[in-house]
């Protein structure tokens, strides 16, 4: 089993949808939970980061954590074209210390 | 945000031959950078851990006498790829730990460089 399961997607939807990217992990010494953005032959992005477990917003994306149930999420509202990306998450903490594991990332696309 | 930069951005070259790939961070100290291998439509996978002023710290598959890795200042690490062959092709991201954001484990990614080995 992967510390880290995302489903690679595709995933696509129309433009103004509300998109939900999800990610579940084993190890629960995580505290740390990131999502990054990574367009095509680019190096990654932070987009949010949350530290144990709760909800944060910042602007159109919401993120969440439930440590209960080892489970992230990331919301896109009024998803636009430029939103078009891979999304991954990313933990650390914990034993692990600084070192991050990411999840496969998951392919998005949204449609003008 | 804190800045890193890659150089160069894409490199061919033939098989047998090594490569070396510079990562800097530019507008802060990193003690500590991490590099990435990335294959097409896959995750990062994390190769090291690159410590300032120290050896660096393999995770379990990848020679360290093929990617030899060189931390010799708070704002440069290298990655030398030696006696590349074809099955090393691949992108090869870096990222640095900012030390005023160490708490919140925070990595700033690099571009990343592709090598493509003939």
């Amino acid at each position: 089993q992967k510390e880290v399961e995302q489903d690679p997607g595709p995933l696509s939807v129309p433009e103004g949808a509300i998109v939900s990217l999800n990610c579940t992990y084993s190890n629960s010494a995580f505290q740390y939970f990131m999502w990054y953005r990574q367009y095509s032959r680019k190096g990654p992005e932070l987009l949010m980061y949350t530290y144990s477990s709760g909800n944060k917003e910042d602007g159109r994306f919401t993120a969440q954590v439930d440590k209960s149930s080892k489970y992230i999420s990331l919301f896109i509202r009024d998803s636009q074209p430029s939103d078009s990306a891979t999304y991954l998450c990313a933990m650390s903490g914990g034993t692990g210390g600084f070192k991050t594991i990411f999840g496969a990332g998951t392919r998005l696309f949204v449609k003008a | 945000g804190a800045v890193v930069s890659q150089h160069p951005s894409w490199v061919i070259c033939k098989s047998g031959t090594s490569v070396k790939i510079e990562c800097r961070s530019l507008d802060f100290q990193a003690t500590t950078m991490f590099w990435y291998r990335q294959f097409p439509k896959q995750s990062l996978m994390l190769m090291a851990t690159s410590n300032e002023g120290s050896k660096a710290t393999y995770e379990q598959g990848v020679e360290k006498d093929k990617f030899l890795i060189n931390h010799a200042s708070l704002t440069l690490s290298t990655l030398t790829v030696t006696s590349a062959h074809p099955e090393d092709s691949s992108f090869y991201i870096c990222s640095a730990l900012s030390q005023g954001l160490a708490n919140l484990n925070e990595q700033f990614f690099g571009p990343g460089t592709r090598l493509t080995v003939l």
